[in-house]
């Protein structure tokens, strides 16, 4: 079973603080995908990064892919209330037929203070 | 931009009754699946669905749910006897045929067994 861990769990700044989040895996995955989940709603598909040591960027968030494609990291640049969510990073696991299941980690949760 | 939806927003239900849940992933998508999140836990795969068949199921999914494509646009997600343990929320995605590891997510369904 792969697992994804990501740190921290919990993550409370103030408003145009920079930040770094974590996802690590034992894995290695083909690809990470990142999402961000506000409470009663569904995941939102952010970024997905597929080559080893590739960055992505979205607007004030940098996302890169370790070089060996087992870890990944989302940094944020000034942070604005508006980012305050749930951000989780899932990894595909071939399910045949061309198919994909995504193994989750437990996400971090990130409050930013106005 | 097009999205998955999914109906009904939320469904309370007694134990041991059938509850159908249902989903419209995005038009031009050809993979299909169902995913849980317990209350405060991770997201967790159930089954992908391919070319009108099952491609992988967890060992959540037992003999009590089952899926189907019913006609060109919905997936639905049958829970045939619920248990309490089945409340969740239930969140159902789509993916391409090019890139089907980025799978988008519809706003979920709240299931509540009582």
């Amino acid at each position: 079973t792969q697992l994804l861990e990501q740190s921290p769990q919990f993550l409370s700044i103030q408003e145009g603080e920079n930040l770094t989040v974590y996802c690590n895996s034992s894995s290695v995955f083909s690809s990470l995908q990142w999402y961000r989940q506000e409470p009663g709603e569904g995941p939102v598909l952010l970024v997905t990064v597929v080559t080893g040591g590739e960055v992505k960027k979205l607007k004030r968030l940098t996302f890169q892919f370790g070089d060996a494609r087992k870890d990944s990291s989302l940094h944020i640049t000034a942070a604005q209330p508006g980012d305050t969510g749930l951000y989780l990073c899932a990894g595909p696991t071939y399910s045949g037929a061309g198919s994909y299941q995504l193994t989750f980690g437990k996400g971090t949760k990130l409050s930013v203070i106005p | 931009e097009p999205e998955v939806t999914q109906t009904p927003s939320h469904q309370v239900t007694q134990m041991g009754q059938e509850v159908i849940l249902r989903c419209v992933p995005i038009s031009n998508h050809l993979y299909f699946y169902w995913y849980r999140q317990i209350l405060g836990q991770k997201v967790e795969f159930l089954v992908s669905f391919y070319n009108n068949e099952i491609s992988e199921k967890s060992e959540i999914f037992d003999d009590q749910f089952s899926v189907e494509r019913p006609d060109g646009s919905n997936f639905t997600l049958k829970i045939r006897s619920t248990k309490l343990e089945d409340s969740a929320m239930y969140f159902c995605a789509s993916s391409d045929q090019q890139r089907s590891y980025e799978q988008y997510f519809g706003p979920g369904t709240r299931l509540t067994v009582t």
